[in-house]
């Protein structure tokens, strides 16, 4: 089983829906992340959680929200998707104290989200 | 995060090595290099990182140059399951682990 585990995988929708994607982990880290990635940009982050009572903004944190329910879940929410929110989300880890030292992220498998 | 440039592209053959180079002019002392990549509809896996000396790992070799302002990645030799995207990395400051991916090197392994 994946350590970084992402649902949906796929996910159609239309404009003006809300969408949830969740994110689980079994590493056992304090530090989770969402990034977007589209064609030509590479990876950009949404939001990232240091603890469970932890939550910033990233680079593009517009028309986005999250949720750090426990430390081994961090969900991403589109409270009105809109078709430029079309894109590849990815749901990060990465270790704290001296872990944090490696810069290390394991990554899920990705969401394919799809606004129309 | 300090800036990185990276070529957009690199071929190679297989079973030759790869060099893929990174320059970050305005590394800081304490900036760690990290590089990741990201293999077809696969998210970024970690790579290789280092500070100051040369490293190496299962998966490449890290080359540091002693002034610190360029690095470079070598496959020794490169498969076609190399062919991904390459990123080099200088996360630095406070906020360790906030990563920021630029547009990497893609590479392609011909047969």
């Amino acid at each position: 089983d994946a350590d970084v585990t992402q649902t949906p995988r796929n996910r159609i929708t239309k404009t003006g829906k809300r969408i949830m994607l969740e994110c689980s982990q079994t590493k056992g880290h304090d530090r989770m992340y969402w990034y977007r990635q589209d064609p030509g940009l590479g990876l950009r982050l949404i939001y990232y959680s240091f603890d469970v009572k932890d939550i910033n903004k990233g680079e593009i944190s517009d028309g986005y929200s999250v949720s750090r329910q426990a430390q081994a879940k961090f969900s991403l929410s589109l409270e009105s998707a809109i078709p430029n929110q079309t894109a590849l989300y990815f749901c990060a880890t990465s270790g704290s104290g001296a872990l944090a030292n490696t810069g290390e992220l394991f990554f899920g498998e990705g969401s394919r989200l799809t606004v129309l | 995060d300090a800036k990185t440039t990276q070529p957009n592209s690199m071929e190679s053959n297989e079973e030759e090595p790869v060099h893929l180079p990174c320059n970050h002019s305005t590394i800081s002392g304490t900036d760690y290099i990290h590089w990741y990549r990201q293999l077809p509809s696969q998210g970024p896996e970690y790579v290789i990182h280092g500070l100051t000396s040369n490293v190496n790992n299962r998966m490449a070799s890290l080359a540091i140059a002693e002034d610190r302002k360029s690095s470079t990645l070598i496959l020794h030799r490169a498969t076609l399951r190399d062919a991904a995207v390459y990123y080099c990395i200088l996360p630095g400051g406070t906020s360790y682990g906030k990563l920021t991916f630029g547009q990497g090197t893609i590479l392609t392994v011909h047969p």
